[in-house]
C-alpha cells in the first residue's frame, strides 16, 4: 500500500524554526520527485517546494524561498523541509505530494494526510 | 510565476447535469495542466494531467481539454461524490508551479 505520513507540525513561534518530515512507502521512492503542499485554513492549494529524485535539484516559491529548505534522504524513503524565519503567513496544512515524473512539474498523484503548522506568540 | 486563474469560483449545479470549469494561464503552458479534486476534510485527489490525461482510478465521466492558456474540466452528469472544490495546476518546465484559487461545485 502506498502511504505518505508527514510529520514535526505543531506551534512554531514568529521568526522560529520547525522540521517536517514525511515518511514514504509503498512505491520506489527515488525513482521520482517530491513536492510540499500547503492550504492555509479556509484558503486554497498552495505550492511550496519541490525536490527531483536525486535530490540533486530544488524549487520554491518565493514566499518561502530563502527561509525554507527542501531535502530528501532515498536511503531513508524520507523527505523533509526545513522551515525557518516562520511567519503568520506560514500557517497551514501542510501535505507531502509524489510527482508522476523525476522531476517536478509531472502533476501531484499521490498525497499524503498533512501535518498542521501554526505559527503565534 | 504563471498565475493561475479559475473561473466561476462557484458553480451551481444539479445532480446528472453537466458542470463545466474553466482554468487560464497567464502564459502558454502547451498542455502542461493538472485538475485536482478535494472534498471537505480530505487531501486533493489527481483527477487530470497533461490536459486531457485521466489519472488511474478516475471515472470517464471526468474530461479535461484545452493548450495554450485556456482550459476546461467537463464533469458529465455529475453525482452526488462530485460536489467538492476543483483546483487547476500548471506542471510546465518552469517553477512555481502554481494552483488556480479554485472552484467549488455545488449543489
Amino acid at each position: 500500500e502506498v502511504q505518505l505520513l508527514e510529520s514535526g507540525g505543531g506551534l512554531g513561534h514568529p521568526g522560529g524554526s520547525l522540521r517536517l518530515s514525511c515518511a514514504v512507502s509503498g512505491f520506489t521512492f527515488d525513482n521520482y520527485a517530491m513536492n510540499w503542499v500547503r492550504q492555509a485554513p479556509g484558503k486554497g492549494l498552495e505550492w511550496v517546494s519541490g525536490i527531483s529524485a536525486s535530490g540533486g535539484s530544488t524549487y520554491y516559491a518565493d514566499s518561502v524561498k530563502g527561509r525554507f529548505t527542501i531535502s530528501r534522504d532515498n536511503s531513508k524513503n524520507t523527505l523533509y523541509l526545513q522551515m525557518n524565519s516562520l511567519g503568520d503567513g506560514d500557517t497551514a496544512l501542510y501535505f507531502c505530494a509524489k510527482d508522476q515524473s523525476r522531476w517536478p512539474g509531472g502533476g501531484l498523484d499521490i498525497w499524503g494526510q498533512g501535518t498542521v503548522v501554526t505559527v503565534s506568540s | 510565476e504563471i498565475v493561475m486563474t479559475q473561473s466561476p469560483v462557484t458553480l451551481s449545479v444539479s445532480p446528472g447535469e453537466r458542470a463545466t470549469l474553466s482554468c487560464r494561464a497567464s502564459r502558454n503552458i502547451g498542455t502542461d495542466l493538472a485538475w485536482y479534486q478535494q472534498k471537505p476534510g480530505q487531501t486533493p485527489r489527481l483527477l487530470i494531467y497533461d490536459a486531457s490525461a485521466r489519472a488511474t482510478g478516475i471515472p470517464a465521466r471526468f474530461s479535461g481539454s484545452g493548450s495554450g492558456t485556456e482550459f476546461t474540466l467537463t464533469i458529465s452528469g455529475l453525482q452526488s461524490e462530485d460536489f467538492a472544490v476543483y483546483y487547476c495546476q500548471q506542471h510546465s518546465n518552469w517553477p512555481p508551479w502554481t494552483f488556480g484559487q479554485g472552484t467549488k461545485v455545488e449543489i
